[in-house]
This record gives C-alpha cells, structure tokens and sequence, in this order.
C-alpha cells in the first residue's frame, strides 16, 4: 500500500524568510504533483512532476523530484503572507492519486 | 467552460436519510473520483471510475455507491448517512494516462 508522508505538518514562518517541505513516498512512482488549498476552498493544482530530476518553479516556489529516493521538495523563497495555505503532495500510482496530510503553511508579517 | 461543478455546495441531513451528490465536469476527461476531507486527514478516495459505466473502490467506499452512466456525471450516493459520513466531500476529474486531477468547488455535508 503506497504511503504518502509531508513533514512538516504545520509551519509557521515569517516574511522574506526560505523554507522547504518534504514529500516522501512508499512505492515506486515517476509521478507527482503538489496543490494548494486556501481555507474553504477547493484544491488548485500548483506543479506535475513527470519524470525523476524533473524541476518546476512559479514564482517564489520551486518543486522537485527525485524518484529514486521517493522524494519531493517544495521550496519557498522569501515567503510572501499570500503564500498561506494549505500545501499536498499526491502521488500518482496508475488510475488514482494519493495524497499526503498537507502542510499547512502561515507566513506572518 | 465551467470545469468541475459540484451540487449541491451545503446540505444538512438527518442520520438516516439518503441523498445523492452530483459531480460534472466539461473537459471529456475519462477519469473521475470522490474525495472525502477531514481535518487532519488530507484527502482520501471513495471510488472512482477510469469511464463511462465503470466504477471502482478506493481506500473508504463503505456506506457509499457511485455511479458513471453519462462520461461527463458521476453520481456520489449515500443511502443511509450517519454522522461520521459529516466531511467536504470533493469530486475530481483527469485525462487518461495523465493524472493531473482537477478539482470541484465542494460539498460540505453535515449528518445529525
């Protein structure tokens, strides 16, 4: 059973500061993808990440993948108050997606 | 283009009761799913369908049934809903071969 873990679970951190959170996963999978969740709202698809080595970056964010190792990093570069929110990993195996508990995120002036 | 639509967006029901929530989408994606969100718990599949009249279990299907007899409607079925069935239940849809989900706007379901 494929497993999907975030750490941390909640940051809190200030503006202009850089900070990384970790995608870890179970099983072997070339595909992943990271999303945003604003409070009451509906997930948004932020980065797909297709192959090992594969890079994105949009704007102050940054996503990795580095498949042999099972891992997947979103990095924030001097953090913005509107990045808060909620961030998920989702891993791909096949027809259907797993997704990680989220990263809550709250960047503070 | 609308996307993803969910109906209804709020419903309160009584334990007991049966309702159904319908998912559309207008982007012929092949793939559709249901999700449930609890806090604390991310998301997690209740079944999901890979096209028209097909459906398929995912990780917590007990107490639901679905249904894909159109390719852009997947009908989410609770036939006597308990409080633990309380949740945002959020429908998603994808292409063939290439899960990038997209995501509906919602149901946020309370059972008493």
């Amino acid at each position: 059973e494929l497993k999907v873990e975030q750490n941390p679970l909640f940051l809190s951190m200030q503006e202009g500061k850089n900070y990384t959170i970790y995608c870890n996963y179970s099983t072997t999978s070339d595909r992943l993808y990271w999303y945003r969740q604003d409070p009451g709202k509906s997930l948004e698809s932020l980065f797909v990440l297709l192959s090992n080595g594969a890079v994105k970056q949009e704007g102050r964010l940054m996503a990795s993948l580095d498949t042999k190792a099972r891992l997947s990093t979103l990095h924030i570069t001097a953090a913005v108050h509107d990045l808060s929110a909620t961030y998920f990993c989702a891993v791909d195996s096949g027809s259907r997606l797993t997704f990680g508990e989220g990263t809550q995120l709250t960047v503070n002036p | 283009n609308a996307g993803v639509t969910q109906t209804p967006k709020f419903r309160v029901l009584k334990t007991g009761q049966s309702m159904t929530l319908l998912c559309a989408q207008d982007m012929n994606h092949e793939y559709m799913y249901w999700y449930r969100q609890d806090p604390g718990m991310g998301l997690r599949l209740i079944h999901y369908s890979v096209g028209e009249g097909t459906t398929a279990k995912g990780e917590v299907p007990d107490g639901y049934n679905v249904s894909r007899l159109k390719k852009q409607n997947f009908l989410l079925g609770l036939e006597s809903a308990a409080p633990s069935q309380t949740s945002v239940y959020f429908c998603a849809s994808s292409w063939e071969n290439y899960n990038e989900q997209f995501f509906g706007p919602g149901t946020r379901l309370t059972v008493l």
